[in-house]
């Protein structure tokens, strides 16, 4: 069976530190991975997508990166965190094709002071 | 455009009454519809779907769902709703491309009182 994982589950940053979170799939092989942002546990924004191996897509301008440098792992990063960068991060994946549904990760909290 | 509207930011049933959460959707050709459910500082889990074929679907937990092409609608429902439904339900549209991107709508908090 397909297992997703994130880390770390919380974290704490000050402003202006960088910031890596990490995503891996297991028991898959090429899957879409995804990263959504949450703010105050309601809506999700879509932030990155990628469908291969260096192939990522952005959703949304802001001083957040992605990348996939192996087949089942995404990162999320940034140089410079600010404020607004604080929330929860959920990253995803789905088989390739329409009629699939995604599974998401435990999530990262992100709070920045 | 594709767009996903759920129109209750929250629900409120009594433990045991079958309880309903809304989900209107605008998108072009035909759409695949999912629910997903949210507990607190958890991630999403899949509910149910619907790809084609019959228009009530039986997904996790009980829940089901009803698709409705004529008034655009993916209703949520359950019989009979248990304290432990309480959370927080996603409706999502799937657009039709390879890159499977979902398309959610905000959210409605389902309160299940004893």
């Amino acid at each position: 069976s397909q297992t997703i994982h994130q880390w770390p589950a919380t974290l704490v940053q000050p402003v202006g530190s960088p910031l890596s979170l990490e995503c891996t799939v297991e028991g898959t092989s090429n899957p879409n991975l995804y990263w959504y942002r949450q703010a105050a546990g309601r809506g999700l924004q879509l932030l990155f997508y990628s469908v291969g191996i260096g192939q990522i897509s952005s959703e949304v301008p802001q001083n957040l990166s992605a990348s996939r440098p192996q087949d089942r792992q995404f990162i999320l990063s940034s140089k410079k965190l600010l404020l607004s960068d604080s929330g929860f991060y959920l990253c995803a994946w789905t088989r390739g094709g329409p009629t699939y549904e995604q599974y998401f990760g435990p999530g990262t909290r992100l709070t920045v002071t | 455009a594709q767009s996903v509207a759920q129109p209750e930011d929250q629900v409120n049933v009594a433990e045991g009454n079958p309880l309903t959460v809304k989900c209107t959707y605008s998108v072009s050709g035909n759409p695949y519809l999912f629910w997903y459910v949210q507990y607190p500082n958890r991630g999403l889990q899949f509910l149910l779907k619907y790809i084609t074929g019959d228009n009530l679907v039986k997904g996790s937990y009980g829940f089901e769902a009803e698709f409705n092409k004529s008034q655009t609608s993916f209703h949520l429902k359950k019989p009979s709703a248990l304290v432990s439904d309480s959370a927080l339900y996603f409706c999502a549209v799937r657009r039709s491309s390879n890159t499977g991107k979902l398309i959610f709508g905000q959210g409605t908090t389902l309160q299940v009182k004893p």
